[in-house]
C-alpha cells in the first residue's frame, strides 16, 4: 500500500491567493482527518470525515477554510483567501478499525 | 471534552541516557496510543495500550499503561541519536477521532 498521499508537498503563495491541498487516504479506511501543525499551536485537528461525511469541523479556524470529500479516495482542504498566519504544515491522516491513524507526509504551506 | 496532558514539553539528553515522557488524563481511558514524529517528518504510530497495567516493549522503548488507565508513559533506555523527535500520546475522542497531547520533543546530544 502506498500509504496516505498528499499533494503538493510544498506550496508557496501570496496572501489573498486560493490554496488547495489534496489527500488520498489509504484504501478501505473509513475515516479521514485534516490537521494543522505549527510551532506555536502544535498539532490541531481541523476536520474529519467518516464515510465521506464531515463529522466535526469545529477545528476549522474560520470561514476561509473549507474541506470536501467527494468520494472515498479523495479529499481537499481549501483556503480562500490565504493569509500569512495560515503558514503551517497540513497533514492528512486516515484510519479504519481500530482507530490507529496513518499520516501522510504533509504539505508545507508558506503564505507570503 | 477529553484532554490529555503530556510532560515534559522538551527533554535534552546526552546519548546513552534514559528518557521518559508521561501522559495524564483526568478521566479513565479506553486505550492510549503513542506516535513519534521525526524532525521534518510526520507522526508515525508506535503502539496502542488497552489493558490496565499493561507494559509493552519495542527494543529500547517501554510503554506502560497505568493501573487506573488514567496515565501512561514511554521510556527509552540508552537513547541514541536516532531517537530524536517528538513523541505524542493520543487518546480516543468521540466518534472515531483522536485527541493528541502536545508532545515531548526529545533532543539527543552525541
Amino acid at each position: 500500500d502506498a500509504g496516505v498521499i498528499q499533494s503538493p508537498r510544498h506550496e508557496v503563495t501570496e496572501m489573498g491567493q486560493e490554496v488547495t491541498l489534496r489527500c488520498k487516504p489509504i484504501s478501505g479506511h473509513d475515516y479521514l482527518f485534516w490537521y494543522r501543525q505549527t510551532m506555536m499551536r502544535g498539532l490541531e485537528l481541523l476536520i474529519y470525515f467518516n464515510n465521506n461525511v464531515p463529522i466535526d469541523d469545529s477545528g476549522m479556524p474560520e470561514d476561509r477554510f473549507s474541506a470536501k470529500m467527494p468520494n472515498a479516495s479523495f479529499s481537499t482542504l481549501k483556503i480562500q483567501p490565504s493569509e500569512p498566519r495560515d503558514s503551517a504544515v497540513y497533514f492528512c491522516a486516515s484510519s479504519g478499525v481500530p482507530e490507529t491513524q496513518y499520516f501522510g507526509p504533509g504539505t508545507r504551506l508558506l503564505v507570503l | 471534552g477529553q484532554q490529555v496532558m503530556q510532560i515534559p514539553q522538551y527533554q535534552h539528553v546526552q546519548e546513552g541516557e534514559d528518557f521518559t515522557t508521561y501522559c495524564n488524563s483526568s478521566t479513565t481511558l479506553s486505550n492510549i496510543q503513542w506516535y513519534k514524529q521525526r524532525p521534518g517528518g510526520h507522526p508515525v504510530f508506535l503502539i496502542q495500550l488497552v489493558k490496565s497495567g499493561e507494559v509493552k516493549k519495542q527494543k529500547r522503548l517501554t510503554f506502560q499503561f497505568g493501573e487506573a488507565k488514567k496515565n501512561s508513559s514511554l521510556h527509552i533506555t540508552a537513547t541514541q541519536t536516532t531517537d530524536v523527535g517528538t513523541y505524542f500520546c493520543a487518546v480516543k475522542g468521540s466518534q472515531g477521532n483522536l485527541i493528541f497531547g502536545k508532545g515531548t520533543k526529545l533532543s539527543v546530544k552525541p
